[in-house]
């Protein structure tokens, strides 16, 4: 049972476009959405997150939107960098705080790449 | 920033024989630490949360006799595949927490069992 999804496998965008990334979830219990960048050979870093009292985190480029009666996320990205070309996946956590922290569902990921 | 080392990177080995695999954070102390493993076309899956000086917990389904984890130290955990089959062949990684709830991943481990 696929709590977390992300249901386009690759994306491709030009640069200087806007990228968007999306992912939906099944468990309403989830109150905490993280995103994750993956390079080739190296481990998930943290990219930004939204808790699920708010509808939209923003950081630079990087924007997060959370539709909850929807029970869906989408991570914008704008302008999008031949450099953001990586895996980005989706994340949730039950009960935020704590090590619970830990405890994340991950969708599969979606292959962004931004072409020049 | 925090950095998490894991090895080795890959393994190959022979099927009924046991791989360790070592989680390390590098520049902070992890309590806790958590281990993933993701099959081809599926997302990461939670396998084991780690607490140092105290048992693993296991998620549903995860046998805690095939998959052993030690925390001995706060800033190194380790999972035992233990008599390995082909079917653990899997991507296994490790995530610890950091400061203030983060997580900070290592690279990763792509297991192969002939």
């Amino acid at each position: 049972d696929q709590q977390v999804k992300q249901n386009s496998p690759s994306l491709s965008v030009q640069e200087g476009r806007i990228s968007i990334l999306n992912c939906d979830y099944t468990n309403s219990m989830f109150d905490y959405f993280l995103w994750y960048k993956k390079y080739p050979a190296e481990g998930p870093t943290f990219l930004i997150s939204i808790s699920s009292i708010k509808d939209k985190n923003e950081d630079g480029r990087f924007t997060v939107f959370l539709n909850k009666s929807a029970k869906h996320l989408s991570l914008h990205i704008v302008p999008s960098q031949p450099g953001d070309s990586a895996v980005y996946f989706c994340a949730a956590s039950a009960g935020a705080g704590g090590t619970s922290y830990g405890k994340l569902t991950f969708g599969q990921g979606t292959i962004l790449t931004v072409h020049p | 920033g925090a950095v998490v080392s894991q090895h080795p990177s890959w393994v190959i080995c022979k099927s009924g024989t046991s791989v360790k695999i070592e989680c390390r954070s590098l520049d902070f102390q992890a309590t806790t630490m958590f281990w993933y493993r993701q099959f081809p076309k599926q997302s990461l899956m939670l396998m084991a949360t780690s607490n140092e000086g105290s048992k693993a917990t296991y998620e549903q389904g995860v046998e805690k006799d095939k998959f052993l984890i030690n925390h001995a130290s706060l800033t190194l955990s380790t999972l035992t595949v233990t008599s390995a089959h082909p079917e653990d062949s899997s991507f296994y990684i490790c995530s610890a927490a950091g400061g203030g709830g983060k997580l900070f991943f290592g690279s990763g481990t792509q297991l192969s069992v002939l």
